[in-house]
């Protein structure tokens, strides 16, 4: 139990368009998701937290109207990166947490690369 | 973000061997801490947690080992097999006084483990 999912896992995009990532919490309701990013041989950053109906909260340095973040559902979350550039070419990853406890359950990680 | 962007620290065992893998953490407060593996192109797998009120904890093959007086977490990991080659995380839950309720983990440099045949 406590699958994640994500959706691509891998996607190319032109420098200017924008991209969404899904993920979802498969066997599970999760209240709160995280988004982080990770480029190569680096820990994995935490971009923003989002509870289910309401608005993500963006660590600092992050931009919220680049990566607009939508917890629509208690099984989905989406993040969708506008106007990519190549420097936000990474590794993407989402985590869910259930309603109780303390524990992440993270996705496989979408790979992004803006050419 | 709040984890360090640093370049990942390598360890090399041979397989068969016992692996320890060591994390320092900052924050006396945190209460709970995960030990996470990750392979090449995939997300974190959880391996094993602690509170803070443990000192050790045994899972499959895994210890974790807690030392908050010098706030010193490691992971052992017996008999070291070929598919344990991965980068291994520890993180730690902190409170912040404007998280609420989201309790994020703070996430520690990582190191690759590297297992020789």
């Amino acid at each position: 139990g406590a699958v994640v999912s994500q959706h691509p896992s891998w996607v190319i995009c032109k420098s200017g368009t924008s991209v969404k990532i899904e993920c979802r919490s498969l066997d599970f309701q999760a209240t709160t998701m995280f988004w982080y990013r990770q480029f190569p041989k680096q820990s994995l950053m935490l971009m923003a937290t989002s509870n289910e109906g309401s608005k993500a909260t963006y660590e600092q340095g992050v931009e919220k109207d680049k990566f607009l973040i939508n917890h629509a559902s208690l099984t989905l979350s989406t993040l969708t990166v506008t106007s990519a550039h190549p420097e936000d070419s990474s590794f993407y990853i989402c985590s869910a947490r259930k309603r109780e406890g303390y524990e992440q359950y993270f996705g496989p990680g979408t790979r992004l690369t803006v050419t | 973000g709040e984890s360090v962007g640093l370049h990942l620290p390598t360890l090399s065992v041979q397989e068969g061997d016992n692996s320890i893998i060591n994390c320092a953490y900052s924050n006396s407060a945190s209460d709970y801490f995960i030990w996470y593996k990750q392979e090449s192109g995939k997300g974190p797998q959880f391996i094993i947690d602690i509170r803070s009120n443990m000192d050790k904890r045994q899972g499959q093959r895994v210890t974790v080992l807690l030392n908050k007086t010098v706030k010193h977490l490691s992971l052992q990991i017996a008999a070291t097999q070929p598919g344990d080659s991965a980068v291994y995380f520890c993180a730690e839950i902190t409170h912040r006084l404007n998280a609420g309720n989201n309790r994020k983990l703070i996430w520690g440099l990582g190191t690759s483990l590297a297992v020789n045949p």
